[in-house]
């Protein structure tokens, strides 16, 4: 399984965008790279999740290089309710053992 | 639509006293996982399922049985429980058709003393 590489924790205005990076290097042709985030104790949630192109949701927008090797999940305009530790992985399609990291922990500020 | 749910929310042990922590999802999905989270840690995946009698261990499987006899339940066996599993459990569900985004549980607080 690929690994990801993240900064332990970033600063971000509210309102302003928040520009997650990650990297995973030793990613294979077959596998997406996700993101979910974790508020407090909670389950982790899903947030996004690509392959090669660059993909938007409701919630954020995943933009991945052409290489693919490294990606970066942009919340457009953070909150407060943002304020998580952001997980970047790789893996999926019809093999689901995928590993997390110790994720980026993100403190949007008032 | 109740999603993943797992009981109970929070259980005390003594070491070497055995328990079962349930998961079920009503999603109809194939997949299912474990996973732990230490304090300060990420998650560490335990065991996972890809369908009905299928399943196959993680990175940590040792101390911890699974059996998948049905789509919707997936639970795991503490076999004798050590102060070393004292973790937050998470269990999770993704459909093998989809795009492999998970769904998590709220999770388990588990104390062993």
């Amino acid at each position: 399984d690929a690994k990801t590489t993240q900064p332990p924790s970033m600063d971000c205005a509210e309102g302003r965008a928040a520009n997650l990076p990650c990297n995973h290097s030793t990613i294979s042709g077959n596998e997406y790279v996700y993101w979910y985030r974790q508020i407090h104790s909670q389950g982790p949630q899903y947030i996004i999740h690509g392959l090669k192109n660059n993909e938007t949701n409701e919630m954020a927008s995943l933009i991945i290089t052409e290489d693919r090797k490294s990606s970066t999940l942009i919340l457009p305009h953070a909150t407060l309710r943002d304020t998580a530790v952001y997980y970047c992985i790789v893996g999926g399609g019809s093999y689901q053992k995928v590993t997390f990291g110790t994720g980026t922990k993100l403190q949007v500020i008032p | 639509n109740a999603g993943v749910t797992q009981t109970p929310k929070f259980q005390v042990l003594k070491t070497g006293q055995s328990m079962t922590l349930q998961c079920a999802q009503d999603m109809n999905h194939e997949y299912m996982s474990w996973y732990r989270q230490d304090p300060g840690m990420g998650l560490r995946l335990i065991h996972y399922s890809v369908g009905a009698g299928i399943t196959d261990q993680g990175e940590v499987p040792n101390g911890y049985n699974v059996s998948r006899s049905t789509t919707e339940d997936f639970p795991l066996r503490l076999l004798s429980a050590a102060p070393s599993q004292t973790s937050v459990y998470f269990c999770a569900s993704s459909s093998l058709a989809g795009g492999g985004e998970q769904y998590f549980g709220p999770g388990t607080r588990l104390t062993v003393t």
